[in-house]
């Protein structure tokens, strides 16, 4: 079975301090992965994907990943935060269910920005 | 309207009503899906219909009632919750085509509070 594990509950970093935050995956085959984000009192927003080529992915805001199979990662970064990224953030990793096509989510890790 | 809506935003219900949660999307796809996102837990995937048709019931109790009528539309309708119940309840969309590499869109959810 899959699973998707982000193990840092909370992050708080200082506003242009630069971001990482992590994700570990298991999955037999290919991943399809993904970083949503979601700012208080709304859904989630797709802020990238990786299923194939490059490793490094650009996404929206600025953020980037890097899908790496030997550590079975795909970490989220962000060279320069803003307070505007203060917000819950999940990992996920899609997945093929009978016929439908429905993505793991990781418990979700949450952004505190300092001023 | 465009993406994914949810209505109403905000409901605060008895134990004993009946009421129900609307989700239209405008983008063309196949998938729709609830989920139920409580404080301090994980995103939890309630339905999934593919092209009308329920595929997946991750072991919900039997007050949720979903409901389907065409591939823009989803409801749920709610009986006799309990005050456990009380979370946003999150709608998602998604193409089917392209499987498991395509990523959901969100609404923003209605935050339900069960007295």
């Amino acid at each position: 079975a899959q699973s998707v594990t982000q193990p840092d509950i909370h992050i708080t970093v200082s506003e242009g301090a630069s971001l990482e935050l992590r994700c570990n995956y298991s999955y037999g085959a290919t991943p399809y992965l993904f970083w949503y984000v979601q700012s208080p009192g709304q859904g989630l927003q797709l802020l990238l994907k990786y299923f194939s080529g490059d490793t490094l992915v650009q996404g929206i805001k600025g953020f980037e990943a890097e899908f790496k199979r030997s550590q079975s990662s795909f970490n989220l970064r962000k060279p320069s935060v803003h307070w505007s990224d203060a917000a819950e953030y999940f990992c996920a990793v899609g997945k093929a269910s009978g016929g439908s096509y429905i993505p793991t989510f990781g418990r979700g890790t949450s952004l505190i920005v300092h001023p | 309207e465009t993406g994914v809506t949810q209505t109403p935003r905000h409901l605060v219900m008895g134990m004993t009503n009946k009421k129900s949660l609307k989700c239209e999307q405008h983008l063309g796809h196949n998938a729709m899906y609830w989920y139920k996102q409580s404080a301090k837990k994980p995103l939890e995937l309630m339905f999934v219909y593919n092209f009308k048709e329920q595929t997946e019931n991750n072991s919900v109790p039997s007050r949720f009632s979903p409901e389907c009528p065409n591939s823009s539309h989803l409801f749920l309708h709610l009986h006799t919750l309990q005050p456990e119940d009380s979370a946003l309840y999150l709608c998602a969309s998604s193409p089917l085509s392209g499987g498991a590499r395509n990523e959901q869109f969100f609404g923003p959810g209605t935050r339900l509070t069960v007295l």
